[in-house]
């Protein structure tokens, strides 16, 4: 079966940084991809990871571990807008290389 | 990337009828998806489109209740038939490049009343 775990909600503090988990079992693999989705819009994309290790763009970074079937999303430096969803999803490896999205993670930021 | 363009953006249905949602990229691609994201919900992959063929659709999804097309590799349709109240979500479609994953249109925010 196709199963990827994140927790339901977050919250941090303005400035500070947040690693939201994603564990994902998956029968087939093609890169995990992370989303932000803010409320009323669609996702936009973050980051791929398709081989172990970090993988950093700017305030974000993605880690990536293929034998534990986990990856994380951190953010530094947390600003307001960074409030939204962010959805953990893996290519599935098959001929149409679809995804399979996780539950989302909804993080709030406090000032 | 691509830029896809969606609409309606949102509707308000009435129960018993059907609504269909247009997706339209400005560049030709392959397979096309469309999702559905429920309140408070992640994505579910409802079925994949490619041009010429039919649609793939996925476990619990059926091809009377969401009858796709796809007529063309920039253009495809998602009809929502016999709407009913639990169909109330967003729909979305979507292409996947290599490396990004998938872009989305807007969404249709679809409310059955």
């Amino acid at each position: 079966g196709q199963n990827i775990d994140q927790p339901t909600e977050m919250t941090a503090t303005e400035g500070a940084i947040v690693q939201i988990n994603c564990t994902y079992q998956t029968s087939g693999f093609n890169g995990l991809f992370w989303y932000q989705q803010h409320a009323g819009e669609a996702p936009t994309f973050l980051s791929y990871n398709v081989l172990d290790g970090l993988e950093e763009k700017g305030r974000f970074s993605s880690f990536l571990s293929r034998s534990k079937g986990y990856s994380y999303l951190l953010l530094k430096e947390l600003q307001m807008k960074d409030s939204a969803s962010y959805l953990c999803a893996v290519g599935d490896g098959g001929a149409t290389n679809k995804l399979i999205f996780g539950t989302g993670t909804l993080l709030a930021v406090q000032p | 990337s691509a830029v896809i363009s969606q609409k309606p953006s949102r509707d308000i249905c009435q129960r018993g009828t059907s609504l269909t949602i247009q997706c339209q990229v400005d560049s030709q691609v392959t397979m096309m998806f469309w999702y559905r994201q429920q309140p408070g919900q992640s994505l579910t992959l409802i079925a994949t489109a490619n041009q010429g063929s039919e649609a793939t659709y996925e476990s619990g999804f059926v091809i009377d209740k969401f009858p796709i097309s796809r007529p063309n590799l920039t253009f495809s349709t998602l009809t929502v038939s016999n709407m009913s109240p639990e169909d109330s979500s967003i729909y979305l479609c979507s292409v996947a490049e290599q490396g990004f994953g998938a872009f989305f249109g807007q969404g249709t925010r679809l409310t059955v009343v």
